[in-house]
């Protein structure tokens, strides 16, 4: 079985620059998260759905940041404009259930020049 | 709201001895408690988790923790490590029964070396 996707695996944009990301979640599952991942940090949840609906997006810069998951599937998560401080791996994560153990992808490393 | 501390940001250590890697975590509430892994460039993997019941939780390739509710801790352990288990180790803490929204500490790299 596949598990979570994400591409690209690796993004270097000039700042000011948008950029997206893609996620593609493990089959059947409904529930997806979007993390940040600072250099020697944890991962910080940005944005959950369930299904389509955004129901934590209480730590998503909103001026800047934008997700979407149009059909309940695949998500992307969007920064415009990009700034210095965004350097971070992003990382999608997918669960069956909103209770249930969460399946993280590569990530996306981002650099911001 | 909870939080995670991991004192040890890097843990060197021969291959077959004993290793422990240190978790603390704060809580008003009742958690689950996790080990996530995270190996070069891949994402990250469960490696045990703790919900209820027996405190002591093992993985498939020799790993344990123990849930130590006095203490606040749920320090990850293993009694004769391997080149393969070079890693780095993520504890996360989530409030029990509440949306499975996790919280992570800073991480801690294991470092096996021959």
């Amino acid at each position: 079985e596949a598990g979570v996707v994400q591409s690209p695996r690796y993004k270097i944009i000039e700042k000011k620059q948008p950029v997206a990301f893609w996620c593609n979640p493990i089959s059947g599952h409904n529930t997806l998260y979007w993390y940040l991942q600072n250099l020697g940090q944890g991962p910080e949840l940005l944005i959950r759905y369930e299904n389509e609906e955004a129901v934590d997006d209480s730590q998503l810069p909103k001026d800047r940041f934008s997700a979407e998951r149009l059909k309940g599937v695949d998500s992307t998560l969007k920064i415009q404009p990009a700034e210095l401080g965004d350097s971070a791996v992003y990382l999608c994560a997918s669960s069956l259930g909103v209770l249930d153990e969460q399946y993280f992808g590569p990530g996306t490393r981002l650099t911001v020049t | 709201a909870q939080s995670v501390t991991q004192l040890d940001s890097q843990v060197p250590v021969f291959e077959e001895a004993p290793v422990e890697l240190r978790c603390n975590y704060s809580s008003s509430v009742s958690v689950y408690l996790f080990w996530y892994v995270q190996y070069p460039n891949q994402g990250l993997q469960l490696l045990l988790k703790y919900l209820s019941g027996s405190t002591l939780v093992e993985s498939i390739n020799g790993f344990e923790a123990e849930f130590n509710k006095s203490q606040t801790s749920f320090h990850l352990r293993k009694p004769s490590v391997h080149i393969s288990d070079t890693a780095e180790y993520f504890c996360a803490v989530s409030k029990a029964g509440g949306g499975n929204k996790l919280t992570f500490g800073t991480g801690t790299q294991l470092k096996v070396e021959l």
